[in-house]
Parts: structure tokens; sequence; C-alpha cells
């Protein structure tokens, strides 16, 4: 069964510093990967997503994310935070005709300090 | 373009009463996603529906249903309401075969 964890339930940067977001995924098979965004009080914004073309993603807002299947890892970067980006973050795993399942990972709050 | 859009957006129910949530897919989207996500924890998966059919659930209880309409547009209900049952409750859409699904606000309910 495919499941996705997230290192790190809060991370907090100062603006302007890189913005790393850690996640891996465990599946049989290559997985569809994404990243959303979820401010407070909406639902989810996606970031970005890797469909088994190009390994390093780039998505809105500056973020990116390189799939290594070695690893098992979909990590998020973005080269300098923005206070803006203080939200949180979800990676989530799907597999092709799993009827639209998205299996999200538990969330990871970031905070950007001034 | 509208993006997904849900009714009501908050809604307070006392335990043992039936709920019934609203959903309004991306136009040109006939497949619609319903995930539960409660306080501090990552969205759940409970259903998917295209062509108004069961396509996909969740580790859910037969309390929790759903349909879809002919315009796609569906309703998530859940019977019986526990305590347990207080999460945002999001809608997504996607296009039938395309794994990127769309999201909606959510509708935050409360169960007294």
């Amino acid at each position: 069964a495919q499941s996705v964890t997230q290192l790190g339930s809060h991370v907090s940067v100062s603006e302007g510093a890189l913005v790393l977001l850690r996640c891996n995924y465990s599946s049989s098979v290559p997985p569809y990967l994404f990243w959303y965004v979820q401010y407070p009080n909406q639902g989810l914004q996606l970031l970005l997503k890797y469909t088994s073309a190009a390994t390093l993603v780039k998505g809105i807002n500056g973020f990116e994310a390189e799939f290594k299947k070695s690893e098992t890892s979909f990590h998020l970067t973005k080269p300098s935070a923005h206070m803006s980006d203080a939200a949180e973050y979800f990676c989530a795993v799907s597999l092709y005709n799993q009827g639209g399942k998205l299996i999200f990972g538990q969330g990871t709050e970031l905070s950007v300090k001034p | 373009d509208a993006g997904v859009t849900q009714s009501p957006t908050h809604l307070i129910k006392t335990r043992g009463q039936q709920v019934t949530l609203r959903c309004s897919p991306i136009s040109g989207h006939k497949s619609v996603s319903w995930y539960q996500q409660v306080l501090g924890q990552g969205p759940q998966f409970i259903f998917q529906y295209y062509e108004k059919e069961e396509r996909g659930r969740g580790n859910f209880p037969d309390r929790f249903s759903a349909r879809q309409f002919p315009n796609y547009s569906s309703e998530l209900n859940v019977n019986a309401l526990l305590l347990g049952d207080s999460a945002l409750y999001l809608c997504a859409s996607s296009l039938w075969g395309e794994e990127t699904q769309y999201f909606g606000p959510g509708t935050r309910l409360l169960v007294l």
C-alpha cells in the first residue's frame, strides 16, 4: 500500500532563507506526486505535480520539487522565503487507476520570521 | 473560470443528526472526489464519483454516502453524526483519467 511521510510537522525559516519541506513516499509502482498548500480557513491549492515527465518540477510562487526514485523522495524547495509563504503544506501521492484516491501526508506548517 | 464551489461554508449540527454537503465542479470536469480533513491532519479520501457512479471508496462507515447528478455536481450525506465527524470536508474535481485534482474551499462541520 502506498503512503506518504512528511518529516517535520513544523518548519520555521527567516524571510529570504531557503525553504526545504521533506516528503518521502512508499509505492510499489511509479506514482504521481503532488504538493498542495493550504492557507488558514481555506481549501487546498495545487503548487506542483510530478507525473513521470521531468524529475525536476517547477510550480507556482517560485516553488520546485525534485523526484528522486532511488530515495523515494519528493522534497519541496524555494530559494528565498517570503512572509506570504506561511501556510500548511501537504505532499500527496496517487496511482493511476486508483479511483482518484489521493493519499496525503500529515502536513508541514511553515512559519516565516521577519 | 469559476473553481470548485461548496456549500454551505460552515455548519453546526448535534449528535445523531444528518447533514448534506454540496459541491459543484469546475466546468468540464466530470469527476468529483470527497475528502475529510480532521484538525491537524491531512485530508482522508472518502469517495470518488464519475458519470454518477461510485468509482472509489475510502475507509469510512456506511453512514457516509454520496451521489452525483447529471450536471456533475455532487452531494455528500452523513447520517447519525458523531462528535468525531467534526472536520473540514473538501470536494475536488478533475477530468476523468487525469490525476490532478482541484479543491474547493471546503465545508467546516462542527458536531456538538
